[in-house]
């Protein structure tokens, strides 16, 4: 079946560091939905991405879709203690295959060392 | 009003308990769904309804019994569960269910913390 494969599990940065998460999908994705979900809280939507090659910014977040529309990035500059949580990616597949369910990552845990 | 709402917030049940989960939105969106989330891991999808109408059942077992009374409310009855269905069961909405309106972000609620006895 779809898989998207996101890495790492886990990231420690000390504050002010940068932060990178990376999604990869088995197969083309129709777009890629970025998540953050905070400690006890839930899943909060930050982006979607639907254009190959397709470059966003928020503030201190960049987010990537690639070419061939299979993977996808989210880079962090300047990590703050209010960026602490866990990002998810979470793919659309081919319209007529993927039954409109998205595929999720199993998400990046953000640390901010004290 | 732009926000999902889900009660209870926690809820604690023994194995032989009937609950039910409740979820409701006022943005007009016509699919909604439930997930289930286990710690460290991502939302597993279980139900969708689409236009008040089930469109998809991930092989749930039939301990959990969704119902969708009207577009703005979606239940989930729970019965017999068993202590490894403790989790967090989120409802999620999204505008449409069809063509362009199925990209977009899906709107959670914060969840019903669950826990079987």
């Amino acid at each position: 079946g779809q898989q998207v494969m996101q890495i790492p599990q886990y990231q420690h940065v000390q504050e002010g560091e940068d932060f990178t998460t990376y999604c990869n999908s088995s197969t083309t994705l129709s777009n890629i939905q970025w998540y953050k979900q905070r400690p006890g809280g839930h899943p909060v939507f930050l982006i979607q991405l639907v254009k190959s090659g397709e470059v966003k910014k928020q503030k201190r977040l960049t987010f990537q879709f690639g070419e061939a529309k299979k993977n996808s990035s989210l880079h962090i500059t300047a990590t703050q203690t209010t960026d602490v949580g866990t990002y998810f990616c979470a793919g659309l597949g081919p319209m007529l295959e993927s039954n409109y369910q998205l595929i999720w990552g199993a998400g990046t845990k953000l640390i901010i060392k004290p | 009003d732009t926000e999902v709402t889900q009660t209870p917030k926690h809820l604690v049940m023994g194995m032989t308990n009937k609950k039910s989960l409740k979820c409701e939105q006022h943005m007009g969106h016509r699919a909604m769904y439930w997930y289930k989330q286990k710690a460290k891991k991502p939302p597993e999808l279980m139900f969708v309804y689409s236009y008040e109408k089930l469109s998809i059942n991930e092989s749930v077992p039939s301990r959990f019994s969704p119902e969708c009374p009207n577009s703005s409310l979606l239940n989930l009855h729970l019965h017999a569960l068993q202590p490894e269905d403790s989790a967090l069961y989120l409802c999620a909405s999204r505008p449409g269910t069809s063509g362009s309106s199925l990209l977009g972000e899906q709107f959670f609620g914060p969840g019903t913390r669950l826990t079987v006895l």
